[in-house]
């Protein structure tokens, strides 16, 4: 089994449409989870970080993690076509405190 | 001013040459660390170093040499570059403790393509 697994096939959404991205990962350890956001050839930024159970809320961003299924998922409301990018789930190692990055989920957004 | 900065920013080399990318850091932070990304392959981490004296392997190291000059200063060495080496290479540093610890900051990336 993979530590992250992400479907990075192309996720195509209207604009104005909600966004949704999934991740499962394999160490039961991790204790925290970051969603990065890049864009082709750039580097990765950090759009935001969740620990805890439930759902976490940053503007048009929402976080949702379930840690006894091993699943997080990012929702990107109000889709805009400047949120076409590639989103990387990385949650953080319980045992040796390093980011384990999954493939990524590209979205495209479609005006 | 780029809290992360890589240097060179691109780079095209021959087989068997050595070469160096660099990486410096102005946030303060003890962590640094070295990945490499193909394309469809995500990010894979090469080398990390928690502080000064302290250098750890990660997934792709083979082929790969790091040294932490200083805080601030983290290198990544090809010795004897390949064409399967060609990839972007980043670096990224984090904080052990304070608010935003384990976050990591990413550089702009170097475009290494070796011939």
């Amino acid at each position: 089994q993979k530590e992250v697994e992400q479907n990075s096939g192309p996720l195509s959404v209207p604009e104005g449409a909600i966004a949704s991205l999934n991740c499962t990962y394999s160490d039961r350890g991790s204790q925290s989870f970051f969603w990065y956001r890049q864009y082709s050839g750039k580097s990765p930024e950090l759009i935001m970080f969740i620990y805890s159970n439930g759902d976490k809320e940053d503007g048009r961003f929402t976080a949702q993690l379930n840690k006894a299924s091993q699943y997080v998922s990012l929702l990107i409301r109000d889709s805009q076509p400047s949120d076409s990018a590639t989103y990387l789930c990385a949650p953080l190692s319980g045992g040796n405190n390093r980011l384990a990055f999954g493939k990524g989920n590209q979205v495209v957004v479609i005006p | 001013d780029a809290d992360v900065t890589q240097t060179p920013r691109n780079r095209i080399t021959k087989t068997g040459k050595r070469i160096m990318l660099e990486c410096s850091q102005t946030k303060g932070h003890d962590r640094m660390y070295w990945y490499r990304q193909d394309p469809g392959l995500g990010l894979q981490l090469i080398y990390y170093s928690f502080d000064v004296k302290d250098i750890n392997k990660g997934e792709i190291s083979d082929g790969y040499s790091v040294s932490r000059q200083a805080q601030a200063k983290f290198s990544l060495s090809l010795e004897s570059a390949i064409p399967n080496q060609t990839a972007l290479y980043f670096c990224a540093t984090s904080n052990s403790g304070g608010p935003h610890q384990n976050e990591q900051f990413f550089g702009p990336g170097t475009r290494l393509t070796v011939l």
